[in-house]
């Protein structure tokens, strides 16, 4: 079955430091994407990266990086020197699916709050 | 270009009563969805729409009923309200599938409904 899994309920961090907030991830699909959205306290949801099965390469984005391990089927997410406005909840998505409902529809995982104190 | 937008922000409903949450997109996307999100959990997905006149149900329907007249609007319609629908409601839309399903979706700002 389809299923996202974040483990770590809260994290709290001091400003400056580096943090790595972790996505694992159950899928029956040979090819499929993973994203990460950020719900700072303002309550929107806002894109942050899509990733496809096929590539593996880290990537990143100025602070954010993503490290794509499918041998491990996780897909984390670092942010470098954090920041206070870095302090929101992190949820990772994953299609659900061929014969789980449909590409078109996300399952998220229960989402990372993030606490940046300075 | 608005985005995603959903009125009202905040509504305050008593037990049996009916409401219905609007959500407008103006990015001509086909797919739309309605979410709630519970406190400390993530979304759940309660219907979503491939396209105007077609809709179909999510994880959590019951209690609610939507539809889809035009490729804009996405209305969620809460009948009877219950105190277990207290949450907060989430529109997304998003752009014609890709292969394995890399759409991103965008969401709306929220509607906080509490039910007393």
């Amino acid at each position: 079955a389809q299923k996202v899994t974040q483990a770590q309920t809260e994290i709290s961090v001091v400003e400056k430091e580096d943090v790595t907030l972790d996505c694992v991830y159950e899928t029956r699909d040979t090819t499929y994407y993973l994203f990460w959205y950020k719900q700072p306290p303002s309550g929107e949801l806002v894109f942050l990266i899509r990733r496809n099965s096929f590539d593996e390469q880290n990537e990143i984005s100025g602070r954010y990086s993503w490290n794509f391990q499918k041998s491990t089927s996780s897909f984390n997410f670092t942010i470098t020197a954090s920041q206070v406005v870095d302090s929101a909840v992190y949820f990772c998505a994953l299609p659900r699916g061929w014969g789980s409902g449909g590409y078109n529809k996300l399952i998220f995982g229960a989402g990372t709050r993030l606490a940046v104190h300075p | 270009n608005a985005g995603v937008t959903q009125t009202p922000k905040f509504r305050i409903l008593k037990i049996g009563q009916s409401m219905t949450l609007q959500c407008t997109q103006d990015m001509n996307h086909n797919y739309m969805y309605w979410y709630r999100q519970d406190p400390g959990m993530g979304l759940k997905l309660i219907y979503y729409s491939v396209g105007a006149g077609i809709t179909d149900k999510g994880e959590v329907p019951n209690g609610y009923n939507v539809s889809r007249s035009t490729t804009e609007d996405f209305p969620l319609r809460l009948e009877l309200a219950a105190p277990s629908q207290t949450s907060v409601y989430f529109c997304a839309s998003s752009s014609i599938l890709l292969a394995g399903g890399g759409n991103e979706q965008f969401f709306g700002p929220g509607t906080r409904l509490t039910v007393l």
